[in-house]
């Protein structure tokens, strides 16, 4: 199994650009994430999908959107892309049955190291 | 969601026992304590987690008192390869796992 898989691992992008960040996950988890990390910082999550068909807004939404595409991959994209955008962008999966109380393991990807010019 | 206070670096001597405390005032009944690991240039990486008293894998312990408001992440006797930033996670998230990373810990272990 190859876990989580990020595309691409290094992007340089000029301000106002755009391009979508790739994720996928051969685990068959129905739970999708997107983070940041900025330098010296936490993860901050950007958007997540509890479930397939569903996405929904995380701490810091503003400049992304989301694709649950299938049950496997979920995609990130930046319409206009700036310098705020520079950051360590991870993925992460995580099998999550609805009710169920408790918090279920999540599984990161490698990280996209994008930079905005 | 329940806020995590944690320190922001530590230091250790390989070999010795690492005790890094999380302190969450604000738990709620159905909040889990998570800890997570992260080596630069990866993501986090699953450590350990916790409703009460004592669980111990074969990474780590974690010790949480009744009261629930803090909990210790013990590691035995570290290496070299355990420098990396420790977070400490509180939440139920309602089945989904919309959840907070703070600052974490940064892990420094010496020769």
């Amino acid at each position: 199994n190859a876990g989580v898989t990020q595309t691409p691992k290094f992007q340089v992008l000029k301000t106002g650009q755009s391009m979508t960040l790739q994720c996928a996950q051969d685990m068959n988890h129905n739970s999708m994430y997107w983070y940041r990390q900025d330098p010296g910082m936490g993860l901050r999550l950007i958007y997540y999908s509890a479930s397939e068909g569903t996405t929904d807004k995380g701490e810091v939404p503003n400049g992304y959107n989301v694709s649950r595409l299938n049950k496997r991959e979920f995609s990130l994209r930046l319409e206009s892309a700036a310098p705020s955008q520079t950051s360590v962008y991870f993925c992460a999966s995580s099998e999550v049955q609805t009710g169920t109380l408790g918090f279920s393991e999540q599984y990161f990807g490698p990280g996209t190291r994008l930079t905005v010019t | 969601l329940a806020k995590t206070t944690q320190p922001i670096s530590m230091d250790s001597y390989e070999g010795q026992e690492v005790n890094i405390t999380c302190s969450h005032n604000n738990i709620a009944t159905n909040d889990y304590i998570t800890w997570y690991q992260q080596f630069p240039s990866q993501g986090p990486r699953f450590i350990i987690q916790g409703y009460k008293t004592k669980v111990t894998n074969e990474v780590a312990s974690l010790f949480i008192p009744a009261d629930r408001k803090s909990s210790t992440l013990s590691l035995p006797r570290v290496s070299l390869s355990d420098t990396a930033v420790y977070y400490c996670l509180v939440d139920d998230s309602g089945g989904y796992q919309k959840v907070t990373f703070g600052t974490g810990t940064k892990l420094q272990v010496i020769p």
